[in-house]
């Protein structure tokens, strides 16, 4: 178990330009969320995928966003035509079918839209 | 609305003494609540989590947090803080389903040797 793993870490692009990042949850976990973080700000949700199905998502995000977990293992979050307001930490976080609640986060992927 | 507050954003204790982050939530329904720390460069780890029961809850690095429903509060505690202990601290709350974390906006912790 190598934990929840986030590519790229970072990511610096031109305003206007697409970017996606990638998830690997725990393995046996079928939860996976996608949180975004900016500075002094806790995570503020995103999305949440229960194995394939995309359950949640939140009303704050734009159709510039999307989110997909092809196969309810890895997901994968691609924002289009980026902003320089998107400049942020995406953060993913999965959890298992058994109900704990606890999240496992990975370390998150910085974006910096120029 | 779901909301989760963090009144202290910036907390400095000496080593050795007792601390206590603040968190109140407002959530329609019975809530699940959690606390977690990120350190920097680091992802966030759970401390502890309350879901029913005895409303004293114990977490890991001797962390506890006490659940008080009149109060919308829980509040989070250690008795002798470690210079390893500074971090962020986050409240969250949620509800049966998991389906979706509110997170309050962070606690930053300073000790001071």
């Amino acid at each position: 178990d190598t934990g929840v793993s986030q590519n790229p870490r970072h990511k610096i692009t031109k305003r206007g330009q697409n970017v996606t990042f990638r998830c690997d949850p725990i393995s046996e976990h079928n939860r996976l969320y996608w949180y975004r973080q900016t500075l002094g700000q806790g995570p503020e949700f995103l999305t949440y995928f229960q194995n394939e199905a995309q359950l949640e998502k939140s009303r704050l995000l734009s159709d510039r966003f999307s989110a997909e977990r092809p196969k309810g293992s890895f997901s994968t979050l691609e924002i289009q035509r980026t902003e320089q307001g998107d400049s942020a930490m995406y953060l993913c976080a999965s959890s298992s079918h058994r109900g704990t609640g606890e999240l496992f986060f990975g370390e998150g992927s910085r974006l910096t839209v120029l | 609305a779901q909301s989760v507050t963090q009144p202290d954003i910036h907390i400095t204790v000496s080593e050795g003494a007792s601390l206590e982050l603040r968190c109140n939530y407002s959530y329609g329904a019975t809530p699940y609540l959690f606390w977690y720390v990120q350190s920097p460069g680091q992802g966030l780890q759970l401390l502890l989590k309350y879901f029913s029961g005895d409303t004293l809850v114990q977490g890991i690095k001797g962390f506890e947090a006490e659940f008080k429903r009149s109060q919308s509060s829980f509040n989070l505690r250690k008795p002798s803080v470690h210079w390893s202990d500074a971090a962020e601290y986050f409240c969250a709350v949620t509800t049966y389903n998991f389906n979706k974390f509110y997170f309050g906006s962070g606690t930053k912790l300073n000790v001071k040797p």
